[in-house]
């Protein structure tokens, strides 16, 4: 499958400070990216969708402000979370598809586990 | 407005046969998937139905019946490692997947 490459890792960061994550599709143009929060045992939950060349769209209660998206090309997506916060320590994951077939899956990244202290 | 819903939890045995049921209402069907996420990793897509029936991958099936809305991930010869959480998500008409919670299947010797 398609290879959908995402860094860093993990981070720990102070509380204040900002953290960009960067989403790169390998091999693949991806018109279309998600970024998800998953905390322990939960399920993943979407933040926002991004395409290419436009304004991200969030989902209700996401603050755009703090969670800032850009979706320059169509090979990488970046979310920057400003003044993290140790509420924001999560498990962030971005995903990619080609929406230009119905039954294209989504490729995920490998995930990012954040901590704010 | 949009709902998936599977169980929580589900607990087999090893070398035995589980079905995962999942079932959607959704603002258009564009297609219903199956990914696997072990604790602390990314989802990893298992398979994809957009017609009616069952579709076959080695130890995995997927079923789906759109008149229904429903779906169900079968598994079998269970094995150890796949202890994981299963997901169910459907594509909607705009092409946005909607996912559900999760079901955690706990597999025991």
């Amino acid at each position: 499958g398609a290879v959908v490459s995402q860094h860093p890792s993990w981070v720990i960061c102070k509380s204040g400070t900002s953290v960009k994550i960067e989403c790169r599709s390998l091999d693949f143009q991806a018109t279309t990216m998600f970024w998800y929060r998953q905390f322990p045992k939960q399920s993943l939950m979407l933040m926002a969708t991004s395409n290419e060349g436009s304004k991200a769209t969030y989902e209700q209660g996401v603050e755009k402000d703090k969670f800032l998206i850009n979706h320059a090309s169509l090979t990488l997506s970046t979310l920057t979370v400003t003044s993290a916060h140790p509420e924001d320590s999560s498990f962030y994951i971005c995903s990619a598809r080609d929406v230009g077939g119905a039954e294209t899956e989504a490729f995920f990244g490998q995930g990012t586990r954040l901590t704010v202290v | 407005g949009q709902n998936i819903d599977q169980p929580t939890e589900m607990t087999a045995t090893e070398g035995a046969i589980v079905q995962i049921n999942c079932t959607y209402q959704t603002s258009g069907f564009n297609g219903l998937f199956w990914y696997q996420q072990h604790a602390g990793e990314a989802p990893t897509f298992l398979s994809y139905n957009v017609l009616d029936g069952l579709e076959e991958k080695g130890r995995f099936s997927s079923f789906l019946s759109r008149s229904k809305g429903y779906s169900y991930l079968l598994l079998k010869e269970l094995q150890m490692k796949d202890s994981a959480s299963y997901l169910c998500a459907v594509s909607d008409s705009n092409y946005q997947l909607i996912w559900g919670a999760g079901t955690k299947l706990i597999i025991k010797p």
